[in-house]
């Protein structure tokens, strides 16, 4: 399996509170991408990395940044938490541009109440 | 807009064989990928289709026809360990995973 980690496995917070979720890699690899899953809509990008410092948006952006400092970490922030904003965060990791085989992480479920 | 439609759930049983489609409308596309999803756990990739055909790994088959924007898995003697959420995921012209809303496959013995 990837060497990949997702921390915290389980958050519940309050609305309007910032909230900052981590993704580890040990694999070395150049890509990394947060998504979000909810029913009935699949896996949704929220933003992307293709390099240290070089990330950016994808479809559901709005309310989320993100930070690539070093090639292992990946971190998602939501700035100011919103019940919308509940779901189950995944990240994946991939060594190409053409990213058709991604490996993800075990997720991280969030509630905002 | 961008689209893919699968079915939301198939029922199956053990040791038959079922087939999962996908029609995708896509700005774009470079190929399509199928993941397997158990409830609770992470996306797994199963197969990549990129030019038209099948292809094949072990009980599992993968067909794309690109002039009918059209693919489906298929999936053979099927165990009760393969009742999962099956997505297939088209790579768009910014090299991008679209993903359908996936389909629960139910086996029953």
């Amino acid at each position: 399996d990837a060497g990949i980690t997702q921390s915290p496995r389980h958050k519940v917070t309050e609305t309007g509170t910032p909230v900052t979720l981590r993704c580890h890699q040990t694999e070395n690899h150049r890509y990394m991408y947060w998504y979000r899953q909810d029913p009935g809509h699949g896996l949704r990008l929220i933003h992307y990395s293709y390099g240290v410092k070089d990330t950016d948006k994808g479809e559901v952006s709005d309310g989320y940044s993100v930070s690539r400092s070093k090639t292992e970490d990946f971190l998602l922030t939501l700035e100011s938490a919103t019940s919308s904003q509940t779901s189950v965060y995944f990240c994946a990791i991939s060594d190409n541009k053409g990213n058709e085989k991604l490996f993800f992480g075990s997720g991280t479920q969030l509630s905002v109440l | 807009g961008q689209s893919l439609e699968q079915p939301s759930e198939v029922t199956a049983v053990e040791g038959a064989i079922v087939q999962i489609n996908c029609t995708y409308q896509t700005s774009g596309f470079y190929g399509l990928s199928w993941y397997q999803q158990h409830d609770g756990g992470a996306p797994t990739f199963l197969s990549y289709n990129a030019l038209d055909g099948l292809e094949e790994t072990g009980r599992f088959s993968s067909f794309l026809s690109r002039s009918d924007s059209y693919g489906y898995l298929l999936l053979q003697e099927l165990q009760m360990k393969d009742s999962a959420s099956y997505f297939c995921a088209v790579m768009d012209s910014n090299y991008q995973l679209i993903w359908g809303a996936g389909t629960k496959l139910i086996i029953k013995p």
